[in-house]
């Protein structure tokens, strides 16, 4: 079935370090989103997309559509130690399938550095 | 605002046990997911309902699970007989009109199968 990749799979953080991850596909995606997920917790929705070239903004996270609609990017500027956790990418494919059917990416994980 | 409430937050069941958990979507929100997570699979979708009425089911492994929303403010996944391989973490999400794939997330269940 259709499959996101997300990288990196894990980084190291630094307080103050801006970070940056990626979602790509194979194929054309109509809707981006990006998630954060903490131990023993659900995932939280932090940013949507829904244009080609669309850049959002949450807080320090900056997140973009990108032109091919076939991947995603995450930042984040200036991380603290609160940013730790698992960020997932999830978007809706362009090809038939329900209309609820979100695809995750396998996560990035974040953590600080020792 | 109360977010999705999801019950029991761990259970521990032996093979060939009922398993049912339960989930209260956000109040006004018409569509609900159930989707479960595994280290090996990630964040898979089971199932999901739009207006209490089941849309897609092609995620259901087997037909041990079944889901049911019997009224918008409820919500419940039952696995009969349940099974050491079913052990994973579940979700539930919920996501307002309109806005179908802004999912937000529920606690989850931390289910072991013994």
């Amino acid at each position: 079935g259709q499959q996101l990749n997300q990288s990196p799979q894990s980084m190291f953080i630094q307080e103050g370090e801006d970070v940056s991850m990626n979602c790509t596909s194979s194929s054309i995606f109509n809707t981006w989103l990006w998630y954060k997920q903490e131990p023993g917790e659900g995932p939280v929705l932090l940013i949507a997309l829904y244009k080609a070239g669309e850049l959002t903004s949450n807080g320090r996270l900056t997140a973009q559509f990108g032109i091919t609609r076939k991947d995603s990017f995450l930042n984040i500027s200036a991380s603290i130690p609160s940013d730790v956790g698992i960020y997932f990418c999830a978007g809706r494919p362009n090809y038939g399938g329900s209309q609820g059917n979100l695809i995750f990416g396998k996560g990035t994980k974040l953590s600080v550095k020792p | 605002d109360a977010g999705v409430i999801q019950s029991p937050r761990h259970e521990v069941t032996e093979m060939g046990q009922e398993v049912t958990l339960r989930c209260k979507p956000i109040s006004g929100h018409n569509s609900l997911f159930w989707y479960r997570q595994t280290m090996m699979r990630g964040l898979e979708l089971l199932i999901y309902f739009n207006n209490n009425v089941p849309i897609d089911d092609s995620g259901m492994p087997e037909d041990r699970f079944s889901a049911k929303m019997p009224n918008a403010s409820f919500s419940t996944l039952k696995i009969q007989p349940s099974e050491p391989r079913d052990s994973a973490v579940y979700f539930c999400a919920s996501s307002p009109r309109a806005r179908l794939y802004e999912q937000y997330f529920g606690p989850g269940t931390r289910l072991t199968v013994t």
